[in-house]
């Protein structure tokens, strides 16, 4: 068990530019979740998956924003044209949901910084 | 909606006391309640879950919380402080589908 893997740790941009993250969840778990964290704030939901099916997507993640998981196991977050407000620090969670909501395990998280 | 309120946005103890970081929250249908722990430039590191049976949920690294259904509170507590308890935490809540929703979190400073 190698826990929740992000990648890049650090993105720093220019505005107007796109740019993606890349989440490795523990392997057997079948629910992913984003989350936006800024700071001295707690992380806000942005979208979830259950294996390969986008099952919910917060009224934060706008049309910038798009979250994959081709295979139901890694997950991409891109986000074009990016803006000063962007910056934050991107959360990647996973979990085994069985019969009730289990415990999220997170990895380190992205932090990208919008110039 | 659903919410969590951490009231306290940060709490100060000396190392022995015992320390309470408040939390109440408002969730539709039965809630599933947690906490986490941030240290700096680490993850959310899970500490404990509430999800039915007693009230009193034990934890690691010696914390505990009580939950309280009808002051819709879901209070963190340690009956002896650690200077290495020193960290954000974070209470969050969930309804049946996994999603969290965090409250704004709480600096917890233990000082020897």
């Amino acid at each position: 068990d190698t826990g929740v893997s992000q990648n890049p740790r650090h993105k720093i941009t220019k505005r107007g530019q796109n740019v993606t993250f890349r989440c490795d969840p523990i392997s057997e778990h079948n629910r992913l979740y984003w989350y936006r964290q800024t700071l001295g704030q707690g992380p806000e939901f942005l979208t979830y998956f259950q294996n390969e099916a986008q099952l919910e997507k917060s009224r934060l993640l706008s049309d910038r924003f798009s979250a994959e998981r081709p295979k139901g196991s890694f997950s991409t977050l891109e986000i074009q044209r990016t803006e000063q407000g962007d910056s934050a620090m991107y959360l990647c969670a996973s979990s085994k949901y069985l019969t009730a909501p289990g415990e999220l395990f997170f990895g380190e998280g992205s932090r990208l910084t919008v110039l | 909606a659903q919410s969590v309120a951490q009231p306290e946005d940060q709490v100060n103890v000396a190392e022995g006391n015992p320390l309470t970081v408040k939390c109440t929250y408002s969730v539709s249908g039965n809630p599933y309640l947690f906490w986490y722990v941030q240290y700096p430039n680490r993850g959310l590191q899970f500490l404990l879950k509430y999800i039915t049976g007693d009230n009193l949920v034990k934890g690691s690294y010696g914390f505990e919380a009580e939950f309280n259904k009808s002051q819709t509170s879901f209070h963190l507590k340690k009956p002896s402080a650690l200077v290495s308890d020193s960290a954000l935490y974070f209470c969050a809540a969930s309804s049946n589908t996994g999603k969290l929703i965090f409250g704004q979190g709480t600096t917890l400073q233990v000082k020897p």
